[in-house]
């Protein structure tokens, strides 16, 4: 099974100010016959499921705002968030789904300094 | 409208099983992955398994082979989970979500709002 960690469990950020989160998997998640890294970010706010943010790594969801964006190489990952605003307080995790089991990282609270 | 909805809340006892759904609509029923995901207390996510509603296929995380079954019916698109021999580790929120594409490998871009399954002697 494809593991995934996060950093930092926990993130206090200025409004206005940028959060980045990372995530490694434990084997590449990179398609080399389509050149696709098979990595989602989710947002998940309480009481509620989790939302997609970023798919194939960087690409971004449609009508997620474009503060969010997604980087990264074949096992490590960032999401930054360019510009914190009090809507974007929640719990980010990212998720592979190169190959089943499609596992979650174990999470990123993001809240206001 | 395009969404999954989920059944209700249960409770259980422990050895008990449980039964959620999830009805599709708004969306090709036959053209989407369903996963199944749960969600403890406090906890991340945690993928159980997925069913092809064109075909019926399903495949589980190896934690829950033989303890879960995940069916559907295409009549009412609807898919069904069913979780036996429940303890309280099992006490969580349900989801199901759709996998994006046409093919298994894709993300989950909707999710149900979730079934909480409380298991309590």
């Amino acid at each position: 099974d494809i593991v995934m960690t996060q950093s930092p469990d926990s993130l206090a950020v200025s409004l206005g100010e940028r959060a980045t989160i990372n995530c490694k998997s434990s084997q590449s998640v990179l398609n080399s016959s389509n050149n696709k890294k098979y990595l989602a970010w989710y947002q998940q706010k309480p009481g509620q499921p989790p939302k997609v943010l970023i798919y194939w790594a960087s690409t971004r969801e449609s009508g997620v705002p474009e503060r969010f964006s997604g980087s990264g190489s074949g096992t490590d990952f960032t999401l930054t968030i360019s510009s914190l605003q009090a809507e974007d307080v929640a719990v980010y995790y990212c998720q592979q789904y190169y190959s089943s089991p499609f596992t979650f990282g174990p999470g990123t609270k993001v809240h206001i300094k | 409208q395009v969404q999954l909805l989920q059944s209700g809340a249960e409770v259980k006892t422990p050895g008990a099983s449980v039964k959620v759904s999830c009805k599709a609509s708004g969306y090709s029923f036959s053209a989407h992955y369903i996963h199944w995901v749960r969600q403890a207390p406090g906890q991340g996510p945690e993928w159980m398994g997925w069913l092809n509603p064109s075909g019926g296929g399903a495949k589980y995380a190896q934690k829950f082979q033989g303890r879960a079954t995940v069916t559907r019916d295409t009549s009412i698109n609807t898919v069904y989970m069913d979780l036996r021999r429940l303890t309280s580790d099992d006490t969580a929120v349900y989801y199901c979500a759709r996998g994006r594409g046409v093919s298994l490998n894709w993300y989950f871009d909707l999710w149900g709002r979730g079934t909480l399954v409380t298991v309590s002697s």
